[in-house]
This record gives structure tokens, sequence and C-alpha cells, in this order.
């Protein structure tokens, strides 16, 4: 199985609401991200979970708080987000070696798309 | 500031022509990836290359990579009206632990 599934596909939220983001993959990758990606924009890296530990954070605001349960799994809390918050969001997975920061190739789901009211 | 830069940000070519896009970076890789992404979907890994290595061949694409030069150029022969997406350079650096992405060629093959 080499597939990253997410869930909601969409998710229309007003900037009071608390939401979350799903992504799972049953690859046994060991490396997990989250991206968010506006229109006609590249990926922009948010956060990287490795080995179930978050190990880079992007300066992200902390109305985005993410979460890897297990090795399977990473969630993506949202609240009180803002219009801006608006996009794409890209869940990724890929190989790594436990005490490197070795990057392989990445997989990634077919995103949500988020609007915020 | 980015790590990738590419050129030209949109193509347009007939079917059956052959598409080049090119990547420039800014600081020393360990490797480079080049991804497909077709319109709001996910993307798609389409080649790495890694420091040590010139070009790569898979299907109908080929990559080259010259670290001199801090550039990289993907080649779609042949290409289809499928081949139509934005497509991405991607580099990882030695410590950094993450990809960075380059802006992205659009391309549009009309059949």
């Amino acid at each position: 199985d080499t597939e990253v599934t997410q869930t909601p596909k969409h998710l229309v939220m007003g900037m009071t609401n608390k939401k979350s983001l799903k992504c799972e993959q049953h690859m046994g990758h060991r490396a997990m991200y989250w991206y968010k990606q506006k229109a006609k924009k590249p990926p922009e890296l948010m956060f990287v979970y490795s080995y179930e530990k978050l190990s880079i954070n992007e300066s992200v605001p902390s109305r985005f708080s993410p979460e890897c349960p297990n090795s399977s799994l990473l969630n993506l809390h949202l609240h009180a987000l803002q219009p801006e918050d608006s996009a794409l969001y890209l869940c990724a997975s890929s190989f790594t070696r436990a005490g490197t920061t070795f990057v392989d190739e990445q997989f990634f789901g077919p995103g949500t798309r988020l609007t915020v009211l | 500031s980015q790590q990738g830069e590419e050129d030209p940000q949109a193509l347009s070519i007939q079917e059956g022509e052959n598409a080049t896009m090119n990547c420039s970076y800014k600081t020393s890789i360990n490797n480079l990836q080049w991804y497909r992404q077709n319109s709001g979907r996910g993307l798609v890994h389409l080649i790495l290359i890694r420091s040590n290595e010139r070009e790569k061949h898979s299907g109908r694409l080929r990559v080259t990579l010259d670290t001199s030069k801090k550039s990289s150029s993907l080649l779609i022969t042949a290409s289809r009206a499928a081949d139509t997406a934005s497509y991405f350079c991607a580099t990882a650096t030695r410590r950094g632990g993450k990809l960075i992405f380059g802006q992205g060629t659009e391309l549009s093959v009309k059949p």
C-alpha cells in the first residue's frame, strides 16, 4: 500500500471553530510532514515528525497544533484560524533513518482544501 | 529565501514536442527531487538524483544535475496532453531534514 490518505477532502470553518485534519499511511514510513499550499505557489513546510517526535516547526502560529499519535497517523488541530489560512493542506510521508536528517522521496496525500470564513 | 528557483514559470507546447524545465538552487545539497502536481491535487514524486549523480532517466523523463552550477533540468520527451501539470524541483540539504521547493513550472501540452 503506497497511499497516503487525508480526511476530510474539503473543510469550511468559521474563525471560532475547532477542527482537525487527519493523515494516515501504512508504508512503515517514520517521517511525516504537514505542508500548506496557496494557489499557484509551491508547498510550504509547516511541521516534520521523525519517529513520532516533532523535529521541525517552521515558526507556525500556535493556532495550528500538530499531533502524531502513532507511526501511521498524523493530525493537525486547527483553532481560531484566520481567513488567510485558507489553503490546500498536504500531508506527506517518507522513509528516514533514526538519528539522521536524511530526506528520501516523499509520498503525498491528495490534500484537504480548507476555507476559513 | 527559497532554495530553488525554476524557469520558465510557464511553458506551452504541442503534443509530441519535448519540454525542458530548469531549476537553480543556492546551497550544497544531498539530493534534488522533481515532483508533478495536477491541478489542486497532491504531489507525485517523479525522480530523485543524488549529489554525486549527473544524469538519471525514468521512462520519458531525463534529469541532469550540475552541482558546480547549482542547477538541474528536467526533460520530458514526446509530451502528451496528460503531462499537463505543475512541476516542482525540491532540494534536500545535508543537515536540513526537509525539502525546499522551487516556485514551479506550469506546463501545458496542447493536443
